[in-house]
Order: structure tokens, then sequence, then C-alpha cells
């Protein structure tokens, strides 16, 4: 079973519009999690870094864990056409290497 | 803000030819990394370095690749003979010794013909 799924997408949205992008996960021991994002042909850049409790927001992100479903949220508002990016979510394993999901690509139409 | 560099941006290489990647890692950090992302499919893990040594590999990683810190700067990311599955986009990254936070570079494209 891998350690996380994320739908490929793509998710095509106007501008302004919420998007949600979600992510599950198979360890119930995972505690942290973390979304990146990154632009096409470019290397992925840390986005948000959540404990698996409750909500996080930073600006118009917020990140939401359900531990009991084992079920990542990202959250956007206000959706800019410079969020075009894949999001990946990776659990903090405890190792230094990161385990991403496949990503998500979301497109944002201005 | 500080970066983690690589060269060359682009690389290609016959089939069988040795590639090494240079990477220059944020100066304070201690931990580094060589990920890999096949065009159109997920980031994956290659190794980790900390301390000289390799700390964690993945499958990937086997004995066509190596890695190395020849001087207090450069990270580097050596494939022995090139196949053409090795044709990818190579990320270096760094971290500090707290925390988790792994900052990548802009990448390397690797295209074996």
């Amino acid at each position: 079973q891998k350690e996380v799924e994320q739908d490929p997408g793509p998710l095509s949205v106007p501008e302004g519009a919420i998007v949600s992008l979600n992510c599950t996960y198979s360890n119930s021991a995972f505690q942290y999690f973390m979304w990146y994002r990154q632009y096409s042909r470019k290397g992925p850049e840390l986005l948000m870094y959540t404990y698996s409790s409750g909500n996080k927001e930073d600006g118009r992100f917020t990140a939401q864990v359900d531990k009991s479903s084992k079920y990542i949220s990202l959250f956007i508002r206000d959706s800019q056409p410079s969020d075009s990016a894949t999001y990946l979510c990776a659990p903090d394993t405890g190792r230094r290497a990161l385990t991403f999901g496949s990503g998500t690509r979301l497109q944002v139409q201005p | 803000e500080p970066e983690v560099t690589q060269t060359p941006s682009h690389q290609v290489t016959q089939m069988g030819q040795e590639v090494i990647l240079r990477c220059v890692p944020i100066s304070n950090h201690l931990y580094f990394y060589w990920y890999r992302q096949i065009l159109g499919q997920k980031v994956e893990f290659l190794v980790s370095f900390y301390n000289n040594e390799i700390s964690e590999k993945s499958e990937i990683f086997d004995d066509q690749f190596s890695v190395e810190r020849p001087d207090g700067s450069n990270f580097t990311l050596k494939i022995r003979s090139t196949k053409l599955e090795d044709s990818a986009m190579y990320f270096c990254a760094s971290s500090g010794l707290l925390g988790n936070t792994i900052y990548f570079g802009e990448g390397s494209w690797l295209t074996v013909v």
C-alpha cells in the first residue's frame, strides 16, 4: 500500500474560486504532514507544515488533517493564476527522506 | 534568500556515458539529498547524505549511482553508465540539523540518447 495517494488531476478552476486539494495516507502513526508546491520544471518548495490535528492557516492557504479518516486537505481561497502548479503532499515519517504523493495538478484560469 | 543551486540545468548524454551532476547546498545545512522525477511521474527519493556518508538510499540508487562531497561546498551525483531510463529531472536538496524542512534546487534535466 502506498504511503500517500493523491488524485493527479488536472483540476481546473476559475480565478477567485476556492480550491480543495486532497491526500490520503496509510499509516496512522504519521503525526506531521507537509504540502509542497511544484511549478512546471522547477523544484518543489515547502508551502505548509502541519500537525495532525485541526487546521493551520497561512494567508490564503489552509491545511486540514482528519486523522480518523487519514485524510489531508489543502484549501486555497481566492485562487490566482499564479497558484497554477502541482501540489504534493508528504507525511513526516520520521525519516529524512520524503515520500511524496504523485501530486495534484491545479490550473487556475484567468 | 539562500538557495540550493544546481549545474548543469540541462545535459544530453549518450547511453553508456558517465554523468556528474553538481549541487551547492545551502551553506549551513548538514543533510543533502538527491531526488529524481521522470517526466510525468512523481518526485522520488534517491539518497540522503550526512556527515560524509550515505544515511539512507532507495532501491533506485543502485551501484551505477554514487554521491560525493568533494569539498566544503559541493555535493555531486555520479551516474556511471547511463541508460535511457535515467532520463529525468534530478533535484538536489538540503536541510538543517533540526526539523525536516527540505529545500530543493531548480533541478538538472538529464536526457540520455
